[in-house]
């Protein structure tokens, strides 16, 4: 069975600082993918970055970037420059690669961006 | 493309009654998953329905069930309700073939009085 960890629950930081959410997870799978998903207070989650875990090179969408450690078994997500519409739950998921689409989530990190 | 469509959006049930909660995923998408999302668990993997047929179950009791049809429209099915099911349910649809990007509806939910 896979454990996600998300050891900060509640983050604030200043409109366009950056901010680094962490996320740990312990599996004993070998490809398996991650994500970073926010939930904003309309309560749909939206999918913000992807990362394979064959994959050495870190992920990139814009302002969102990871910090993929295979072997400690970390990946946090940096924002930066951020925004006032970056505010809301952020969940890191773990998903196996032959895990037939089951996602395994983190709690959950609430962050607010201060305008 | 329409996105992940949930109905209804907000649901009020007594104890003991049963709910059937709906998603109909994105056009072309063959996989449905639901989620539970309460504060004091989390999000908690429901099951998945792939062609109509459930290829993964979570951990919850055998009142949970789930159905999906010919055109992939999902529905899940509560029974004998208790005030801990209160919560909201999330509905994600993927394409299903190794494909990891799964679309979310805005989710139903479920209380329960």
């Amino acid at each position: 069975a896979q454990t996600v960890t998300q050891s900060q629950p509640e983050m604030s930081v200043q409109e366009a600082e950056t901010v680094t959410l962490s996320c740990t997870y312990d599996t004993s799978e070998n490809n398996y993918y991650l994500f970073w998903y926010k939930q904003p207070p309309s309560r749909q989650m939206i999918l913000v970055i992807r990362q394979e875990a064959y994959k050495q090179q870190n992920a990139t969408e814009n302002r969102f970037s990871v910090n993929f450690q295979k072997a400690a078994k970390s990946f946090s997500l940096k924002i930066s420059d951020s925004q006032l519409g970056d505010t809301a739950m952020y969940f890191c998921a773990f998903m196996a690669y032959f895990g037939n689409e089951k996602l395994t989530f983190g709690t959950g990190t609430r962050l607010t961006i201060i305008p | 493309k329409a996105g992940v469509t949930q109905t209804p959006r907000y649901l009020i049930k007594t104890r003991g009654q049963q709910v059937t909660l709906s998603c109909s995923p994105i056009s072309g998408h063959r996989s449905v998953s639901w989620y539970q999302q309460t504060p004091g668990q989390g999000l908690q993997f429901l099951f998945e329905y792939f062609s109509e047929t459930q290829r993964n179950k979570g951990n919850f009791p055998g009142r949970f069930s789930g159905r999906q049809f010919s055109n992939s429209r999902s529905e899940m099915n509560v029974s004998t309700l208790e005030l801990g099911d209160s919560a909201l349910y999330l509905c994600a649809s993927s394409p299903g073939q190794q494909n990891t990007e799964a679309f979310f509806g805005q989710g139903t939910r479920l209380t329960v009085v």
